[in-house]
């Protein structure tokens, strides 16, 4: 079993929707959640990072985790065109394999 | 530099022939990473050095890939015998040294090499 797991499947919704990304994890040691951004031919980039359960918001970025379930979830509020990418979920070392978004004006 | 530096950009070889990829980190990070991300997948953890020394070697797929970081800057990903499978981006990484084993390890990346064998 991969550390991080991401349905890798992509996804395209009409500007200004929910999107909502979900990762689940395997060791109950891991207490920081990251998610990267990924443009095309680009590295990725730090979105924002949690600690432990709960939720952290930044502008129209919400990120949540529940340990519990071993599951975190990043949600993007009125999606916009420049927020088409692929996402990526992470936690210590590991990643998982991605979502491509197309935000479709 | 302002951010991660990895050269070349783009390296074409053919199968069996020796590569070296550089990696020039953010000055003042002690921890460097190196990835590999294929088409479609997310980064595949490699190496991660903390300082000079290698504090996590356990993603390195077989003998042909060796990593070193002489002087705590710089890093070398060097890979022997290339085969065809080793076609990949290779990304490297640092950051400020993590506070725990499961701590934050906040990357930044660069942009990538991206290795084609043929």
């Amino acid at each position: 079993q991969k550390e991080v797991e991401q349905d890798p499947g992509p996804l395209s919704v009409p500007e200004g929707a929910i999107v909502s990304l979900n990762c689940t994890y395997s060791n109950s040691a891991f207490q920081y959640f990251m998610w990267y951004r990924q443009y095309s031919r680009k590295g990725p980039e730090l979105l924002m990072y949690t600690y432990s359960s709960g939720n952290k918001e930044d502008g129209r970025f919400t990120a949540q985790v529940d340990k519990s379930s071993k599951y975190i979830s990043l949600f993007i509020r009125d999606s916009q065109p420049s927020d088409s990418a692929t996402y990526l979920c992470a936690a210590r070392l590991a990643f998982g394999k991605g979502n491509q978004v197309v935000v479709i004006p | 530099g302002a951010g991660v530096s990895q050269t070349p950009s783009n390296k074409v070889t053919e199968k069996g022939k020796y590569v070296e990829l550089r990696c020039d980190p953010i000055s003042g990070h002690t921890a460097l990473y190196w990835y590999r991300q294929s088409l479609g997948q997310g980064p595949e953890f490699l190496i991660y050095f903390q300082g000079t020394g290698a504090a996590d070697d356990s993603g390195l797929p077989n003998d042909r890939f060796f990593a070193v970081r002489p002087e705590g800057s710089v890093s070398t990903l060097k890979i022997q015998r290339t085969e065809r499978g080793d076609s990949a981006v290779y990304l490297c990484a640092s950051s400020l040294p993590s506070s725990s084993s499961s701590g934050a390890n906040v990357l930044t990346f660069g942009a990538g090499s991206r290795l084609t064998v043929l």
